[in-house]
């Protein structure tokens, strides 16, 4: 089953501490991105990269940080700044050079802080 | 700045019934807006866009620029109509920004 993945689909974090969440893509796509998913809020975009080695901040980066080494993936790590981090999580790429609007999304990684 | 408003977070019909979800935007620029979906343990996808004047699962939606709205329909629901709706604008570079989402029960 091609497109993307997201590990872990959950996971667990004490209060002080980072935690990285995988995306990773097999749809040769350049860009990529992160939202974070609450309940009533919709999805609300953290980051973009619409090429390796270069990456955006989106609505609410704050607390948050990415890197773009390679086009397959888009790791997200999610820092002891992030005032709220439980939530749900999910990656999602697209093809740059065309505003299709269609972004093909991961199923999520569900992180909680305890 | 985008905003993008679904007033219902929950809407419920029966079978066979007329089904409509709001959606209204509020944007400077050109909008293009999109109706993505989410069945229960499936990804979130892309349903359909307004540029495209496309009708999939008859679902259809126009674009009214004077009203900025940008409503789903479908004339006659199914049970597997039964999903999380999310209406998205486009604000750059594939951007998109979403709405909170509506969630559809279509009670048999």
């Amino acid at each position: 089953d091609g497109g993307i993945t997201q590990s872990p689909k959950y996971l667990f974090r004490k209060e002080g501490q980072n935690v990285t969440l995988s995306c990773e893509q097999n749809l040769n796509h350049d860009a990529m991105y992160w939202y974070r998913q609450d309940p009533g809020q919709g999805l609300r975009l953290i980051y973009y990269s619409q090429i390796v080695n270069d990456f955006q901040k989106g609505d609410i980066a704050e607390g948050y940080s990415v890197s773009r080494e390679k086009k397959e993936s888009f790791p997200l790590t999610v820092t002891s700044a992030q005032k709220n981090p439980t939530a749900f999580y999910l990656c999602a790429s697209s093809i740059t050079g065309a505003n299709t609007g269609e972004l093909f999304f991961g199923e999520g990684s569900r992180l909680t802080v305890l | 700045a985008q905003r993008v408003t679904q007033p219902e977070k929950l809407l419920s019909v029966f079978k066979g019934a007329p089904v409509e979800l709001k959606c209204n935007y509020s944007y400077s620029g050109s909008p293009e807006l999109f109706w993505y979906v989410q069945y229960s343990r499936q990804r979130l996808q892309l349903l359909l866009r307004h540029i495209s004047r496309e009708s999939i699962k008859g679902f259809t939606a126009d674009l009214n620029k004077g009203e900025t709205s940008f409503h789903l329909k479908k004339p006659f629901a199914q049970e597997e109509d039964s999903a999380m709706y999310y209406c998205a604008l486009i604000t750059g570079a594939n951007n998109l920004f979403f709405g909170t989402g509506t969630r559809l029960t279509v009670i048999p």
